[in-house]
């Protein structure tokens, strides 16, 4: 049971260098979430997707670019990367919208350090 | 705009002791409500799920109930064990926008 699928694990950029964080679950959701976690601010929503060919922003999406490559796949871009996005990312996949007795299933999350 | 916060931040306690973790949201327009574990350097898991219609659920020797009038979740930890020692957090999804909002959890040590 695979789940919700995060690569790499760990990364480690120079400021200014660009990278693309992959997620993919094998659970047929159709919503998929990236969030950011920082040391005493909780989980923050980077940007969602709904279903398959929309994308919407969150709370932080400022730096980030997203794409819903599939039903499978939603994928994190940072084109310029900043040493304020040091965080531990993570990717989550839910099912349709509003079906209030489904739980959001999260990855194992990107530890990333921007240098 | 939600907000969430979860009392105590910190808790240490002596093994077998009963537990309570609190969480508060503003808003109680929410789908559900989800507690999660977090285990240091790791991912989260997904404890317990309440439906908006319901008023509490059970697994093992975990309770979480909900009174989403008075905008209250509360995890309750029976028979504490070492193994139980994480980061708890709580998130209620909310209706307008279908997104999970998180409090910045209790952390939770238990010592033999």
């Amino acid at each position: 049971n695979a789940g919700v699928t995060q690569t790499p694990k760990f990364q480690v950029l120079k400021t200014g260098q660009s990278m693309t964080l992959q997620c993919a679950q094998d659970m047929n959701h159709n919503s998929m979430y990236w969030y950011r976690q920082d040391p005493g601010m909780g989980l923050r929503l980077i940007y969602y997707s709904a279903s398959e060919g929309t994308t919407d922003k969150g709370e932080v999406p400022n730096g980030y670019n997203v794409s819903r490559l599939n039903k499978r796949e939603f994928s994190l871009r940072l084109e310029s990367a900043a040493p304020s996005q040091t965080s531990v990312y993570f990717c989550a996949s839910s099912e349709i919208r509003g079906a209030s007795n489904q739980p959001q299933h999260f990855g194992d999350g990107t530890r990333l350090s921007i240098l | 705009k939600q907000e969430v916060t979860q009392i105590p931040a910190a808790l240490s306690v002596p093994e077998g002791e009963n537990l309570v973790l609190n969480c508060s949201f503003t808003d109680s327009a929410i789908y559900n409500l989800q507690w999660f574990r977090q285990d240091p350097g790791k991912g989260l898991t997904s404890l317990l799920l309440i439906q908006s219609s319901q008023r509490e659920q059970t697994s093992g020797r975990l309770n979480a109930s909900l009174d989403k009038s008075s905008g209250r979740s509360t995890l309750y930890i029976a028979a504490s064990q070492p193994g139980d020692s994480a980061t708890y957090l709580c998130a209620p999804r909310e209706h307008n926008t279908d997104k999970l909002i998180f409090g910045t959890g209790t952390r939770l040590q238990v010592f033999p």
